[in-house]
């Protein structure tokens, strides 16, 4: 198994401009996060889902857009790339309840300059 | 959300028993204790989880306050790969996960 796939690795934007984060996994989970840490800091939560076509805001959604219409895949989306969502995002996955672990991805290195 | 509280970093010497401490005095009666790590360049990493008792995985040991309101997360024998950021932190729910800043834990030779 893969587990949870980030792609890119690496990123550099100009401000404004737009792009797409993807996120798969292939451990059949229900429950996929998108997070983000900046430099030295705890993660933060942008938007998690529960399942395919529900999704909800965590504690730093704003400039952030996701869509989650299949099982594997969560993409995240910006819109108009800002110089304060530098940062290096996760994905993460994880099966229903309060027991289940959480698994990540390697992360994105995400640059607006 | 509860909160939990760390210090910012401990350091250990290789092979020797490291206790990493967490307070989480507002910890309500359904909340799991759940620990992730960070070893540096990477995602987290799942750790170990507890809700009263005691508990023992391959990675490490968590011992849970009578009162709940704190533990300790115990590495038997610290390895140089142990060093990583540690994050202590309340599931309520089934929903999310939300870290705090965690303890860095430097591991000398």
């Amino acid at each position: 198994n893969a587990g949870v796939t980030q792609t890119p690795k690496f990123r550099i934007l100009k401000i404004g401009q737009s792009m797409t984060l993807q996120c798969t996994q292939d451990m059949n989970h229900n429950y996929m996060y998108w997070y983000r840490q900046d430099p030295g800091m705890g993660l933060k939560l942008i938007y998690y889902s529960v399942g395919a076509g529900i999704t909800d805001k965590g504690e730093v959604p704003n400039g952030y857009n996701v869509s989650r219409s299949t099982t594997e895949d969560f993409p995240l989306r910006l819109e108009l790339a800002a110089p304060s969502q530098t940062s290096v995002y996760f994905c993460a996955s994880s099966y229903p309840g309060q027991l289940s672990p959480l698994h990540f991805g390697n992360g994105t290195r995400l640059t607006v300059t | 959300d509860a909160k939990t509280t760390q210090p910012n970093s401990m350091e250990s010497n290789e092979e020797e028993p490291v206790h990493l401490p967490c307070n989480h005095s507002t910890i309500s009666g359904t909340d799991y204790i759940h620990w992730y790590r960070q070893l540096p360049s990477q995602g987290p990493e799942y750790v170990i989880h507890g809700l009263t008792s005691n508990v023992n995985n391959r990675m490490a040991s968590l011992a849970i306050a009578e009162d709940r309101k704190s533990s300790t997360l115990i590495l038997h024998r610290a390895t140089l790969r142990d060093a990583a950021v540690y994050y202590c932190i309340l599931r309520e729910g089934t929903d999310k996960l939300i870290f705090g800043t965690g303890t860095r834990l430097q591991v000398f030779p």
